[in-house]
């Protein structure tokens, strides 16, 4: 299957600071990634869905102001957390689709904010 | 708004047990239908999917999905677990009138096998 990679695997940083995650396709464009948040033992919420070339769609609920996202090109989203708090700790993965029906998801981040 | 509902939180198995993890899913039109393992310390992985034609689904790993369109379900299955599948499972559903591959996903089920 296609491959998408996610960096950092693992972030730990101040309260106040902010916090950069990439999502990167390896092997395939994509014009659409997405973003989601899982608590412990819950289930992945989606965040905001990335389109490439323009603004992101968000959730409701979701900070915009807080949850940066950008889709610069074909193969690669990031997702900024502004001024960390330790509530933004969680899981982060985000997926990214060759075609509609069919989604690849990284590795997932660990946000630790202290 | 559609919703996944996955009944089992925690289901502990020995091995050699049959398994079968409820899915329900609230919306009237068109759906695609997934189920995704995720294994400690690794990403998520599609079992298996479906979008139309024969309602029960084989997958990976000797997991199979029956989709029952007048229950809004689709359980996965698999007859005689081993050790290597506990994991975490994820049912996922998607518009399939939608031109995005914005998935909505239950809640999950952990499921532990005993050796």
């Amino acid at each position: 299957g296609a491959v998408v990679s996610q960096h950092p695997s693992r972030v730990i940083c101040k309260s106040g600071t902010s916090v950069k995650i990439e999502c990167r396709s390896l092997d395939f464009q994509a014009t659409t990634m997405f973003w989601y948040r899982q608590f412990p033992k819950q289930s992945l919420m989606l965040m905001a869905t990335s389109n490439e070339g323009s603004k992101a769609t968000y959730e409701q609920g979701v900070e915009k102001d807080k949850f940066l996202i950008n889709h610069a090109s074909l193969t690669l989203s990031t997702l900024t957390v502004t001024s960390a708090h330790p509530e933004d700790s969680s899981f982060y993965i985000c997926s990214a689709s060759p075609r509609v029906t069919e989604a690849f998801f990284g590795q997932g981040t660990r946000l630790t904010v202290v | 708004a559609q919703s996944v509902s996955q009944h089992n939180h925690h289901v502990i198995l020995s091995e050699a047990a049959s398994l079968e993890l409820g899915c329900n899913y609230s919306y009237g039109g068109t759906v695609n239908l997934f189920w995704y393992v995720q294994y400690p310390g690794q990403h998520l992985q599609l079992l298996l999917k479906y979008f139309s034609g024969d309602p029960l689904v084989k997958g990976i790993k000797g997991f199979e999905a029956e989709f029952i369109k007048s229950k809004f379900s689709f359980n996965l299955r698999k007859p005689s677990v081993q050790w290597s599948d506990t994991a975490e499972y994820f049912c996922a559903v998607r518009n399939g009138s939608s031109n995005t591959g914005k998935l909505i996903f239950g809640q999950g089920t952990t499921l532990q096998v005993k050796p």
